[in-house]
């Protein structure tokens, strides 16, 4: 199984600054046919199911705020929050779609500093 | 719009059963593959089962092997989860999710609690 592993467990910014969150893989989950990293990102407020943020690693889902921006390849991949906004305090996953099982990172809590 | 609703989710005792189901609408069910996405109290997000859209291609993550069958009726638009011999490891949010790489539409879950 792919083990995804999410740095840091937690990080508070203030509103309106950066917030990065890393995910890194046990192996690559970039699929050398079509040249796409299998990577999608979700962020999971309190109460509600997950929401799809990202795919393809770099992909934002339809309605998702240009402040939401993902990157990375292989190994390697990077969930950037350009400008914190309240309401985007939440709980963050990376999951691979390489391989299955689909597993996913532990997660990342942003809040407010 | 896109509608997951599960239902089913219960106490149950150790050792027991329970089946929960998902109404879809809002797309052409039958043409998707589906996912049972699961999450302990407090705890990430953990794969559980998926089914390809005509139910010949299935496969269910090594904890729940032989205790867990996903199905599906594409004619009732539901996908459902057969829970047997069930542990408390069990206990967790059962989402309803569309899709079998990344997952872009969600239910708002069903708790199942195992304990006695």
């Amino acid at each position: 199984d792919i083990v995804m592993t999410q740095s840091p467990d937690s990080l508070a910014v203030s509103l309106g600054e950066r917030a990065t969150i890393n995910c890194m893989s046990s192996q690559s989950v970039l699929y050398s046919s079509s040249n796409k990293n299998q990577l999608a990102w979700y962020q999971q407020k309190p109460g509600q199911p997950p929401k799809l943020l990202i795919y393809w690693a770099s992909t934002r889902e339809s309605g998702v705020p240009d402040r939401f921006s993902g990157s990375g390849s292989g190994t390697d991949f990077t969930l950037t929050i350009s400008s914190l906004q309240a309401e985007d305090v939440a709980v963050y996953y990376c999951q691979q779609y390489y391989s299955t099982p689909r597993t996913f990172g532990q997660g990342t809590k942003v809040e407010i500093k | 719009e896109v509608q997951l609703v599960e239902s089913g989710g219960d106490l149950v005792q150790p050792g027991g059963s329970l089946r929960l189901s998902c109404a879809a609408s809002g797309f052409t069910f039958s043409s998707y593959w589906m996912t049972w996405v699961r999450q302990a109290p407090g705890k990430g997000l953990e794969w559980v089962a998926n089914m390809r859209q005509d139910g010949g291609e299935k496969h269910s993550v090594d904890s729940v092997k032989g205790r867990f069958t996903i199905s599906r009726d594409n004619a009732k638009n539901s996908l459902y989860l057969q829970m047997n011999s069930l542990r408390a490891e069990d206990t967790a949010v059962y989402y309803c999710v569309r899709g079998v790489t990344y997952f872009d539409y969600w239910g708002q879950g069903t708790l199942v609690t195992v304990s006695s």
